[in-house]
């Protein structure tokens, strides 16, 4: 198993601003991804973020919205940009160790945007 | 196309009944996996199993039942004897070798245990 910190649990935005959530693991994974989850919906992927190459994004998620970094195999952050009221989600990290879809997450970061 | 249903948005039932969430799949895939997560009231998501698609067996944890039937593309969970701490919203999720484990997952169902 794995255990996954994500910072911070929840905030409260203003429109237009941008806010970066940071996900650190216990152990070394290759394997990242980030989900949204909104308010009674189910988990939706944003993007693979693998360390060594670059994030990969889903249908309706682009780079400039929802900037990914992976420096190591232990830590990413996601930004979410020009934040609106539409943002306001659940956003999840999570890891796959066994490579089978099985995936660890994090407490979630619970944004709010005003 | 994969997919996963989950048709029971939402079940409310009084503590001690047993009770049973559906999951249908759709998969072209003859290499897969299945999973139910759990998600409480506080958000986090929580593993409660693995299921390849070479075992069909039955598996029982303590007051937690999955029942795979391949004939009929579903996943069932069952919760005996359940309990308040019970009630969350449940998901089940495939992921295929064909689509590198990527997850799909179902809509999920909100499970109410009424004390």
């Amino acid at each position: 198993s794995a255990v996954i910190s994500q910072k911070p649990s929840r905030d409260i935005c203003q429109r237009g601003t941008s806010l970066t959530i940071q996900c650190q693991v216990d152990s070394q994974v290759t394997m990242m991804f980030w989900y949204r989850q909104q308010p009674g919906q189910s988990l939706t992927l944003i993007a693979t973020a693998n360390q060594g190459s670059e994030a990969t994004y889903e249908s309706g998620f682009v780079i400039d919205k929802f900037p990914i970094s992976r420096p190591n195999l232990t830590f990413s952050t996601l930004t979410v940009s020009n934040m609106s009221p539409e943002d306001s989600s659940i956003y999840l990290c999570s890891v796959d160790l066994e490579y089978t879809g099985e995936l660890f997450f994090g407490e979630g970061s619970r944004l709010t945007v005003l | 196309a994969q997919k996963v249903t989950q048709a029971q948005t939402e079940i409310s039932v009084v503590e001690k009944e047993d009770v049973t969430l559906d999951c249908v799949y759709e998969t072209r895939d003859t290499t897969y996996y299945l999973f139910w997560y759990k998600q409480p009231p506080s958000g986090e998501l929580v593993f409660l199993i693995r299921r390849n698609s070479f075992d069909e067996q039955n598996e029982i944890s303590g007051r937690y039942s999955w029942n795979f039937q391949k004939s009929t593309s579903s996943f069932n969970f069952t919760i005996t004897a359940s309990q308040v701490v019970d009630s969350a919203v449940y998901f089940c999720a495939l992921s295929e070798a064909g689509s590198n484990y990527q997850l799909i997952w179902g809509a999920g169902t909100k499970l109410i245990i009424k004390p």
